[in-house]
């Protein structure tokens, strides 16, 4: 069984460009969560979907950031024209249902890197 | 709001034992995690606490107080492969069940 899937691993724009970022969970899981870790620090939230649904997103910057998770297909972060500070591991997590005592498994990561 | 406070680093030889301690102010939560992270990995999960008392994992184990609003995960017969980031996190009370992360704790071991 698969674990969490994140593409690319490494990705380099420049100012302004746009990035996206894949996330593919688990097999059976429907729940997705986006992390995003600053160096030195710890994940801070970002977004949490189901298929086809934004359930909270109150760790969203509210420009340039917007996600979304399919029917069909991965769960996509997309940040339009980038900026420096955007530069950050991303992580996705996945769950296969909602609970308290449910645990999140955490993809590879996606490393920003805004030139 | 909820904040949840570690050491930042923690120095320790190879097989002994170390803790590494999280204190928390948060209005609830379901449980008290664990994870893992190496240096350019994603967080590995180590270990879960529903309920105070001590939960056992091989040479880990976790302690939670929600008397106390404290934590900590203590690791035994440390290994170099120890060496990496770890950082407690509670699961929110609301409907998304986020990871609200602590800053981390870089432990260091030693031969």
């Amino acid at each position: 069984n698969a674990g969490v899937m994140q593409n690319p691993r490494h990705l380099v724009r420049r100012r302004g460009q746009e990035a996206r970022l894949r996330c593919s969970p688990m097999k059976g899981h429907s729940h997705v969560y986006w992390y995003r870790q600053l160096p030195e620090e710890g994940l801070k939230f970002m977004v949490y979907l189901q298929k086809e649904n934004i359930i909270d997103e109150s760790g969203m910057p509210k420009e340039r950031f917007s996600a979304e998770f399919p029917k069909e297909g991965p769960s996509i972060l997309r940040i339009q024209q980038v900026v420096r500070g955007d530069s950050a591991a991303y992580f996705c997590a996945s769950s296969p249902r909602t609970g308290g005592s449910d645990e999140q498994y955490f993809g590879p990561g996606t490393r920003l890197t805004v030139t | 709001g909820q904040s949840l406070e570690q050491p930042s680093e923690v120095t320790a030889v190879e097989g002994a034992i170390v803790q590494i301690n999280c204190t928390y102010q948060t209005s609830g939560f379901y449980g008290l995690s664990w994870y893992q992270q190496h240096d350019g990995g994603a967080p590995t999960f180590l270990s879960y606490n529903a309920l105070d008392g001590l939960e056992e994992t091989g040479r880990f184990s976790s302690f939670l107080s929600r008397s106390d609003s404290y934590g900590y995960l203590l690791l035994q017969e440390l290994q170099m492969k120890d060496s990496a980031s770890y950082f407690c996190a509670v699961r929110s009370m609301d409907s998304s069940y986020k990871l609200i992360f602590g800053s981390g704790t870089r432990l260091l071991v030693r031969p």
